[in-house]
C-alpha cells in the first residue's frame, strides 16, 4: 500500500536557520506529493504541491522537489521565523483514478520550534 | 468567505451517546472527505463522496455513518460514542489534486 515516512520531531532550531524535514513515500505510479501545515490550533493549510517527477513546489520561502529516483520530497527554506513555528506534514495522492476520489495518506507530522 | 466550513468547532459529550458532525463546502467541488486526527497528530482518511456516493471505506467502525444531503455537504454520524473516538475530525473538499480543508471538530468522550 502507500505509504509516506517522515522525521519526527520536534525540531528545533534559531531563528534566520536553514531548515530541511525529510520526506521519502511508498507508492505505485506517480503520486502527487504535498507539504500541508497545521499551526496552533488551526486546521491544515496547504504548503506546496508537486504533481510529476522533477517538478519544485515553493510558497512562502519554502521549496521542496519532487524526486523519483529517491522517491523523495524533502521541505527546505533557507531562513525560518519564529512564525513558522508549526507542525508540517508531507503527504501525498495516488495517480488519479477514474472516480478521482482518492483520500491523502499523511506521514506522521514533523513538530517544528523556531526559537527567537 | 470560508470555502469549508465544520460545526460545531468543540463537541463534548458522554459515552454511549449519539451525535454528528457537519460539513459545507461553497467550491463546487465534486468530492468530499473526512478524516480523523488522533491525539498524536496522525492523519488517516475515513471516508469520501463523489457526487453522493461512497467511494471510500477504510477499516471504520460502522458506528460512523457519512451522510450527504448534497453535493456541498458532508455530515459525520457518530453512534454509541466511545473513548477512543476523542480525537480531531477534518472535512475536505476537492475538485482534481488538491484538497482544501475545514478547521477541525475536537471531539471529546467523557
Amino acid at each position: 500500500g502507500n505509504s509516506v515516512t517522515q522525521m519526527e520531531g520536534p525540531v528545533t532550531l534559531s531563528e534566520e536557520a536553514f531548515l530541511t524535514i525529510n520526506c521519502t513515500y511508498t507508492a505505485t505510479g506517480y503520486p502527487s506529493l504535498f507539504w500541508y501545515v497545521q499551526y496552533p490550533g488551526e486546521g491544515l493549510q496547504l504548503l506546496l504541491k508537486a504533481t510529476k517527477a522533477d517538478d519544485k513546489g515553493s510558497n512562502k520561502g519554502f521549496e521542496a522537489t519532487y524526486r523519483k529516483e529517491t522517491t523523495s520530497f524533502h521541505l527546505e527554506k533557507g531562513s525560518v521565523q519564529v512564525s513558522d513555528s508549526a507542525v508540517y506534514f508531507c503527504a501525498l495522492r495516488p495517480p488519479v483514478s477514474g472516480g478521482g476520489a482518492d483520500g491523502l495518506t499523511f506521514g506522521k507530522g514533523t513538530h517544528l520550534i523556531i526559537q527567537p | 468567505d470560508t470555502a469549508v466550513s465544520q460545526t460545531p468547532k468543540y463537541l463534548v459529550t458522554q459515552m454511549g451517546n449519539d451525535k454528528s458532525i457537519k460539513c459545507e463546502q461553497n467550491l463546487g467541488h465534486d468530492t468530499m472527505y473526512w478524516y480523523k486526527q488522533d491525539s498524536k497528530k496522525f492523519l488517516k482518511i475515513m471516508f469520501s463522496y463523489n457526487n453522493k456516493e461512497l467511494i471510500i471505506n477504510e477499516t471504520v467502525p460502522n458506528r460512523f455513518s457519512p451522510k450527504s444531503p448534497d453535493k456541498a455537504h458532508l455530515n459525520l454520524h457518530i453512534n454509541s460514542l466511545e473513548l477512543g473516538d476523542s480525537a480531531v475530525y477534518f472535512c475536505a473538499s476537492s475538485h482534481s489534486v488538491e484538497q482544501f480543508f475545514g478547521p477541525g471538530t475536537r471531539l471529546t468522550v467523557l
